[in-house]
């Protein structure tokens, strides 16, 4: 399968506990975004990465939220200190430098107990 | 700021044909994507209009109008696999998207 993967799939974690999630995205693109979703919401946008910069990272997103991509490859997302409030779908998509078509990988769903 | 705008719930029966609006305002705005989202799957891109006017692709059209700060996405010949969320976005090196428009099928 050469699309987006995303690891792991589910993840239940207790408040206060730090998460990581990791994304692997189309190899021979460059472009790599975080988006967190909510049941009957759109995706909404959290950071995105080109190669290993982060160029981009939304003001709503706390200090508690931190995202790696350190070969320009693979990428991770961290939440520190857990909150209820951050139980959501976690997508992860990639793209070349064309940003408006972006294929999503299947998301981490995070469930904060 | 950016925000898009598009109707919560559309119904339409097997065969015909439905319109999702999506109006914006945006800052830096460079086109318009629409993206399809089944229950329980991820977003996948359906089409992007960068300059004014139609683009076909198969029985979905989409439409943009930069003056207007509007477009719109065109689905004929409706299936029940067509019933799925969907969404609008836009934005400059990222995409910022509406809150979706949920679309059912009915035979």
């Amino acid at each position: 399968d050469t699309g987006v993967s995303q690891d792991p799939r589910h993840k239940i974690t207790k408040r206060g506990q730090n998460v990581t999630f990791r994304c692997d995205p189309i190899s021979e693109h460059n472009r790599l975004y975080w988006y967190r979703q909510t049941l009957g919401q759109g995706p909404e946008f959290l950071t995105y990465f080109q190669n290993e910069a982060q160029l981009e990272k939304s003001r709503l997103l706390s200090d508690r939220f931190s995202a790696e991509r350190p070969k320009g490859s693979f990428s991770t997302l961290e939440i520190q200190r857990t909150e209820q409030g951050d139980s959501a779908m976690y997508l992860c998509a990639s793209s070349t430098r064309l940003y408006n078509e972006q294929f999503f990988g299947p998301g981490t769903r995070l469930t904060v107990l | 700021g950016q925000s898009l705008e598009q109707p919560s719930e559309v119904t339409a029966v097997e065969g015909a044909i439905v319109q999702i609006n999506c109006t914006y305002q945006t800052s830096g705005f460079y086109g318009l994507s629409w993206y399809q989202q089944h229950d329980g799957g991820a977003p996948t891109f359906l089409s992007y209009n960068a300059l004014d006017g139609l683009e076909e692709t198969g029985r979905f059209s989409s439409f943009l109008s930069r003056s207007d700060s509007y477009g719109y996405l065109l689905l004929q010949e409706l299936q029940m696999k067509d019933s799925a969320s969907y969404f609008c976005g836009g934005g400059y090196n990222k995409l910022i998207f509406g809150a979706g428009t949920r679309l059912a099928v009915h035979p």
